[in-house]
């Protein structure tokens, strides 16, 4: 398996634009969690899926950002309109069931201007 | 709700000397215990987890890792660090349907 894709890997937008990030799970897993990585805050996580139904989306920051999981292999982060406070390191992670570990994509470096 | 603690930021040692970094949680029960490993601009790489059994867990590249449930914590060492080992370690936390939480991480820098 060629383990969590994320689309794009860097990603320069300027104030106001839509931003996509993509996300394909481990085939076969049913958990996905997109995570935000900053020097300020850490990683933080932002919402989750299990079996394509959002979970805990309490980490979303505001109504700018918004996730989907519409099938078990793909699923997208939007942020609409994009601030520069947004640019960070975005990861997807994805799990085969509750209580295994997280396999984590490469990130999307986002960089809003 | 759960919470990790890992109450080193930064921890710089001696190629070749032994390392320890802390990982403290809070949880209600017996949770599931991940440590992970990045390394600058990549993902997160699991190490090691603790679901059960031996309290003591073998993990990748010569890394291992204590449960002690009377102090909560997870710690991770290796008797002798690399060159190598130089990245951010994190510790985490989950249990059940509920989401994985992490610590906010330790940056380990070796020195020749």
């Amino acid at each position: 398996d060629a383990g969590v894709i994320q689309s794009p890997r860097h990603e320069v937008t300027e104030m106001g634009q839509e931003v996509t990030l993509r996300c394909k799970p481990i085939s076969g897993h049913n958990s996905l969690f997109w995570y935000r990585q900053t020097m300020m805050r850490g990683l933080e996580l932002l919402i989750y899926f299990n079996n394509n139904v959002p979970i805990d989306d309490s980490g979303m920051p505001e109504d700018r950002f918004s996730a989907k999981m519409p099938n078990a292999s793909f699923s997208t982060l939007k942020i609409q309109p994009s601030e520069p406070r947004d640019s960070a390191v975005y990861f997807c992670a994805s799990r085969l069931t509750v209580n295994t570990e997280a396999f984590f994509g490469q990130g999307t470096r986002l960089t809003v201007v | 709700a759960q919470s990790v603690t890992q109450p080193d930021i930064h921890i710089t040692v001696s190629e070749g000397a032994s390392l320890e970094l802390r990982c403290n949680y809070s949880y209600g029960a017996t949770p599931y215990l991940f440590w992970y490993v990045q390394s600058p601009g990549q993902g997160l790489q699991l190490l090691l987890k603790y679901f059960s059994g031996d309290t003591l867990v073998q993990g990748i590249k010569g890394f291992e890792a204590e449960f002690k449930r009377s102090q909560s914590s997870f710690n991770l060492r290796k008797p002798s660090v690399h060159w190598s080992d130089a990245a951010e370690y994190f510790c985490a936390v989950g249990v059940g349907n509920e989401k994985l939480t992490f610590g906010t991480g330790t940056r380990l820098t070796i020195i020749p």
